[in-house]
């Protein structure tokens, strides 16, 4: 089936570091991309998202970009600061067979360690 | 204005038992979502409701589990005849509707432990 995947599963930086995280997806039909984390013991967090109608969108700190034409999205936070350190999921939303946009896909994680 | 609230927040059963999972949505939202995480993975899709109805059960797997969010209450997610495998933390979400942007806020999880 399809699937949201990430190139890569772990990520060390410094504080004051930018960060970037990436992930694949495969659904060419995905209408919809968000960005969550996740703290350890708890549940994912929104951070920011992205309609596939843009290629940009900025945030306080984080900036999503989407690449449709690889298919590609990817997180960018500036300034990393050690309250980052988390595991990161992006995922994606489509209408299935006419249904409602009620499914959310997820990608595997990127656990990112911000480093004092 | 509380989040989506989930109890318990850990849960363990011998196999056979039966785990019953509450999920209380946000003040205002009537749309609920259920996950299910294994370790170090992320996170699936289970089942949609709405109140009294399931809309999207695809990721429930079809036996020993069910879910229901009632007229009045939290939505249940029932496990029957738990085994080890059904070890992981379940996640719920709520949504004020199901619209393309519609943002799915999570709680903070139950983590069931079958022994």
């Amino acid at each position: 089936g399809e699937s949201v995947g990430l190139h890569l599963p772990t990520l060390s930086v410094q504080e004051g570091d930018n960060s970037i995280i990436n992930c694949a997806y495969s659904n060419s039909a995905s209408d919809y991309f968000i960005w969550y984390k996740q703290e350890s013991g708890k549940g994912p967090q929104f951070i920011i998202d992205i309609r596939s109608n843009m290629d940009k969108r900025q945030g306080q700190r984080v900036t999503v970009l989407l690449n449709k034409t690889v298919k590609h999205l990817s997180l960018q936070i500036a300034a990393t600061q050690p309250g980052d350190s988390a595991v990161y999921f992006c995922a994606e939303k489509f209408r299935a067979g006419g249904t409602s946009y009620g499914k959310l896909t997820f990608g595997q994680g990127t656990i990112l360690t911000v480093h004092p | 204005n509380a989040g989506v609230m989930q109890n318990p927040r850990h849960l363990v059963r011998r196999r056979g038992q039966e785990a019953r999972l509450r999920c209380s949505p946000m003040k205002g939202h009537s749309h609920v979502y259920w996950y299910r995480q294994l370790p170090e993975e992320g996170l699936k899709f289970m089942v949609y409701l709405q109140k009294e109805n399931i809309i999207d059960e695809s990721g429930m797997p079809k036996e020993r589990f069910s879910a229901e969010f009632p007229k009045e209450g939290p939505s249940i997610l029932r496990i029957q005849q738990v085994v080890r495998g059904d070890s992981a933390a379940y996640f719920c979400a709520s949504s004020t509707t199901t619209g393309v942007t519609d943002t799915q806020y999570f709680g903070p999880g139950t983590r069931l432990t079958v022994l």
